[in-house]
């Protein structure tokens, strides 16, 4: 049981190139959630799925996309990378609770993707 | 806009010492608080977690309160031992976010032996 697993662990991009980022999670979790770290600022939201075959935007979507084909995956995409992007990123997972709720879930992170845009 | 204050942004304590982390947060309709711990290199963990009906939570030497009149939540760490030494986030649901989990800007704490 491997958890929550991220590729690349880091990468260099020159601006206007394209990435994507790869979460794959083991655990069977229904939420699945991209976050980008920044010093001082916390871990901010760029995207989410409550499942697959849909997503929904964060606090900070803009300049990127994601996806979910498969309930175990999700990518997060740069079309077009800006010096802005530079960032430590993390995907997280996690289960639904009794009633579906969604406020009181345990978020599991993977290990982190340091990105740097050139 | 909602948002989670945290502070201190470093706190050093020395081995065998408390250490405390407050956060304050803007959404009275809120109501669940938990902590996530990150190690150097490593994704956050989930250390304890608070809801809005209980005042304190224990969990060996590491304890978290609430005053939801105040809005804020502190976590209290005891006889801080070196592997204590991480980056502390608090977080909360605000309302209006089903599923944005907001974040404190994070505490580093530091353990000196």
């Amino acid at each position: 049981n491997a958890g929550v697993t991220q590729t690349p662990k880091f990468r260099v991009l020159k601006t206007g190139q394209s990435m994507t980022l790869l979460c794959a999670q083991d655990m069977n979790h229904e939420y699945m959630y991209w976050y980008r770290q920044d010093p001082g600022m916390g871990l901010r939201l760029i995207h989410y799925s409550v499942g697959e075959g849909t997503t929904a935007k964060g606090e900070v979507p803009d300049g990127y996309n994601v996806s979910r084909l498969k309930k175990q995956n999700f990518l997060l995409g740069l079309e077009s990378a800006a010096p802005s992007q530079t960032s430590v990123y993390f995907c997280a997972s996690s289960y639904p609770l009794s009633g579906g709720l969604a406020t009181n879930e345990k978020l599991f992170f993977g290990s982190g993707t340091q990105l740097s845009v050139l | 806009g909602e948002n989670v204050e945290q502070h201190p942004s470093t706190l050093s304590v020395q081995e065998g010492d408390s250490a405390v982390i407050k956060c304050t947060y803007s959404d009275s309709a809120s109501n669940y608080f938990p902590w996530y711990k990150q190690e150097l290199g490593k994704g956050p963990q989930l250390i304890i977690d608070i809801r809005s009906n209980v005042g304190e939570k224990k969990d060996q030497r590491i304890a978290v309160t609430l005053n939801k009149t105040a809005k804020h939540f502190s976590l209290h760490i005891t006889e801080t031992q070196p592997e204590d030494s991480a980056v502390y986030f608090c977080a909360a649901y605000l309302s209006g976010s089903a599923r944005q989990l907001t974040f404190g800007s994070g505490t580093q704490l530091t353990v000196l032996p």
